[in-house]
C-alpha cells in the first residue's frame, strides 16, 4: 500500500466543526493504536496535533481531536479558526518498523 | 529546548549521490530514534526510513532499500541520510525528525534540506 487515504480536500467556516478521514488496512490503521495527525502549513515544517490515536502533545489546543474506528481514523477540529487552514497529514505504524503517511487533506476555512 | 538542525541546500546531477545531515540538540540523542521523510513539490509526505540512534538498528521503506543508507554518530549527536542513483524525481524537502523510541510519532522536526536533481 502506498499511502493512506484522505479526502483531498474539506472546508468549513469559522465556529464550525470539521473531521478528516484516514482509511488504511487491518495492517496499518487497524492493526495499530499508533496513528497520528500533523498539520503542515505552506512552506514550513510539519507540526506533530496528535498521537496514538487520540493524545494531544503540550501546547496543542482542545479543539484537536482523534478518534478510531476499524481501519479509519479521524481528526476533528471543532470552533474552526483561520489559524487552522493548512494541510493534515495522518500517519501510522503498519508493522515490521515501518510507517505509512496519508495523501494529505487541504483544509479551507471560508 | 528541543532542536534538529539540517545541512543546507544540495544541488545534484542525476546519476550522482547526497548525504544530509541531522544535528539534535537539547536532549539525549541516543535515548529517541530519527526518521526521515521527504516531500516532493506539492505532494504528500514521504516515509524513507529510521535508524534507532542507541543502537543503530535501522529500518529503510521498500521503496528506497536499494539506494538509501541512514547512519548516525552518536559522539556527534548527529544522524545522516545517504541516498543514491539520483533522479529528477528525487527532487524534495527531506526532513529528520525525533521519535521516542517504541513508539510511532515524530514529535520534532529538522527544518529541511532541499536537494535539487537537475543537469
Amino acid at each position: 500500500q502506498s499511502a493512506l487515504t484522505q479526502p483531498a480536500s474539506v472546508s468549513g467556516s469559522p465556529g464550525q466543526s470539521i473531521t478528516i478521514s484516514c482509511t488504511g488496512t487491518s495492517s496499518d490503521v487497524g492493526g495499530y493504536n499508533s496513528v497520528s495527525w500533523y498539520q503542515q502549513h505552506p512552506g514550513k515544517v510539519p507540526k506533530l496535533m496528535i498521537y496514538e490515536v487520540n493524545k494531544r502533545p503540550s501546547g496543542v489546543s482542545n479543539r484537536f481531536s482523534g478518534s478510531k474506528s476499524g481501519n479509519t481514523a479521524s481528526l476533528t477540529i471543532s470552533g474552526l479558526q483561520a489559524e487552522d487552514e493548512a494541510d493534515y497529514y495522518c500517519c501510522s505504524y503498519a508493522g515490521y518498523s515501518s510507517v505509512i503517511f496519508g495523501g494529505g487533506t487541504r483544509l479551507t476555512v471560508l | 529546548q528541543v532542536q534538529l538542525v539540517q545541512s543546507g541546500t544540495e544541488v545534484k546531477q542525476p546519476g550522482t549521490s547526497v548525504k544530509v545531515s541531522c544535528k539534535g540538540s537539547g536532549y539525549t540523542f541516543s535515548d529517541y530514534n530519527i526518521q526521515w521523510v521527504r516531500q516532493a513539490p506539492g505532494q504528500r509526505l514521504e516515509w524513507m526510513g529510521y535508524i534507532n540512534a542507541g543502537n543503530g538498528n535501522r529500518k529503510y521503506s521498500q521503496k528506497f532499500q536499494d539506494r538509501v543508507t541512514i547512519s548516525r554518530d552518536p559522539s556527534a549527536s548527529t544522524a545522516y541520510l545517504d541516498l543514491g542513483s539520483l533522479t529528477s524525481e528525487d527532487t524534495a524537502m527531506y526532513y529528520c525528525a525525533r521519535e521516542p523510541t517504541n513508539r510511532v510519532f515524530l514529535d520534532n522536526w529538522g527544518q529541511g534540506t532541499l536537494v535539487a536533481v537537475s543537469s
